[in-house]
Parts: structure tokens; C-alpha cells; sequence
């Protein structure tokens, strides 16, 4: 079955310099979510969409933006790149966001991000 | 916000059970979820609890106690590829979907 996919697997970028995350969720899925997780931590929430409107918002600084596009699909812009930005990214994906309902979340296997 | 604990280690032999427990405080509860990650990879969604009780699905099964903010997954008849991080995520009940993760547990599963 079609997983979640994410682009690139492995980012090397300078400080101050500018990334872009892409990520596909699974086949039909409406939502797709980013979260960040440092070394030795856990997942930390940053965004989510549903249906290409923002639907939740964690602790994303102000130097990143998203977006969801038509086909579904989600990139994470991240400007100003600091060194403590460094780390995992991954997405996950949900078919619809009702609260009321179960929404698993399928996770990519995420971008590592090292900025130097 | 919301404060979500569960051990950062536990260790097993092959074969063995073993519990990991998890507490919440929330300002709404929403659903219980535990996921499994290995080092540097995506984490694999287990188990869903949103109602008091036991879900089992195979090894593993989840407890969900929503007066007492408390959940466990039981791993059963332990295997060394079970050697992983156990992450207990919190759905509030005034988000769209967004998962509270706790720090997650190490299971170090021993021969």
C-alpha cells in the first residue's frame, strides 16, 4: 500500500539560507500534518491542513510557512535557517480531521535537516 | 497544554511481557494513541483508545483509564525486533487532530 512520501530524505543547508520539505500523503487523504522532533525527543506539532486550509497551529516559528496544494500534497518553507533547526521533520497524513472520529495519522519517513 | 509521562526505559527478555504506562493532564481528551518508532525512522502507528478499556490487536494490547488520565500498552511474547521507542500520544479535544506526544519509552529487549 502507498505510504506517505517525503522529499528530500537528507538536507544539508548553511545558517540563514532557505528550505523547502515536501511531503505526499497517502491516496485520499485530506490532512496532512508536520511535526519536528530533535535529537533524543519527541515529536513536537508544528502545522496542519485540511483540504488546503490551515487547521491547527503548534509551536512553527514565524520563519516558517506552509502550504497545502490542490493535489493534496504539503511543503514546508523555512527560511532564515537557524542551527538549533536542525532536526527530523516528518509528516503524516489522515483521512479528514473530524475530532470525532478516529484519524490515524500515517507517518513519512521524515527529512533530516542539518543546518551548519 | 498538557503534561504527558511515561518511563524513559524499559528493559525485557525475549518472550517476556512487558507494560508501559502513561499518565496525561489535559484540557480535553480526544483519543489515545501509542506508536512505535526505531532510531531515525517514521513512527508506526499500534493502537487508538478513545473509550474506557482494552483494545487488543495480536502482541499488543492498550488499556485506557479516562478518569484516572492513564493508559498502558502490553507487549506480549516479546521479540528482539520489539527493541524500540513507544511514543503515547494525546489527541485534545479542542484540536483538529494534532497529536501531544509524550518522550516515549525505550524497550531494550534482551535475549
Amino acid at each position: 500500500a502507498a505510504g506517505v512520501i517525503q522529499s528530500p530524505r537528507h538536507l544539508i543547508k548553511e545558517k540563514r539560507e532557505t528550505a523547502t520539505l515536501k511531503c505526499y500523503p497517502i491516496p485520499r487523504h485530506d490532512t496532512v500534518y508536520w511535526y519536528q522532533q530533535g535529537p533524543g525527543q519527541d515529536p513536537q506539532f508544528l502545522i496542519s491542513f485540511y483540504e488546503k486550509m490551515q487547521s491547527d497551529k503548534g509551536s512553527i516559528p514565524d520563519r516558517f510557512s506552509a502550504q497545502q496544494f490542490s493535489d493534496y500534497h504539503s511543503e514546508l518553507n523555512m527560511s532564515s535557517l537557524e542551527l538549533g533547526d536542525s532536526a527530523l521533520y516528518f509528516c503524516a497524513s489522515s483521512l479528514g480531521a473530524d475530532r470525532t472520529l478516529k484519524n490515524i495519522q500515517y507517518f513519512g519517513a521524515g527529512t533530516r535537516l542539518s543546518v551548519l | 497544554g498538557q503534561n504527558i509521562d511515561q518511563p524513559t526505559e524499559m528493559t525485557a527478555t525475549e518472550g517476556a511481557i512487558v507494560q508501559i504506562n502513561c499518565t496525561y493532564q489535559t484540557s480535553g481528551f480526544n483519543g489515545l494513541f501509542w506508536y512505535q518508532q526505531h532510531a531515525g525512522e517514521a513512527p508506526t502507528f499500534l493502537s487508538y483508545n478513545v473509550l474506557d478499556g482494552l483494545e487488543e490487536k495480536g502482541r499488543f494490547s492498550s488499556f485506557l483509564s479516562r478518569s484516572k488520565g492513564y493508559s498502558y500498552l502490553l507487549l506480549k511474547e516479546l521479540q528482539m525486533k520489539d527493541s524500540a521507542s513507544y511514543l503515547c500520544a494525546v489527541r485534545e479535544g479542542d484540536s483538529w487532530g494534532k497529536l501531544q506526544f509524550g518522550a516515549g519509552t525505550q524497550v531494550v529487549v534482551t535475549p
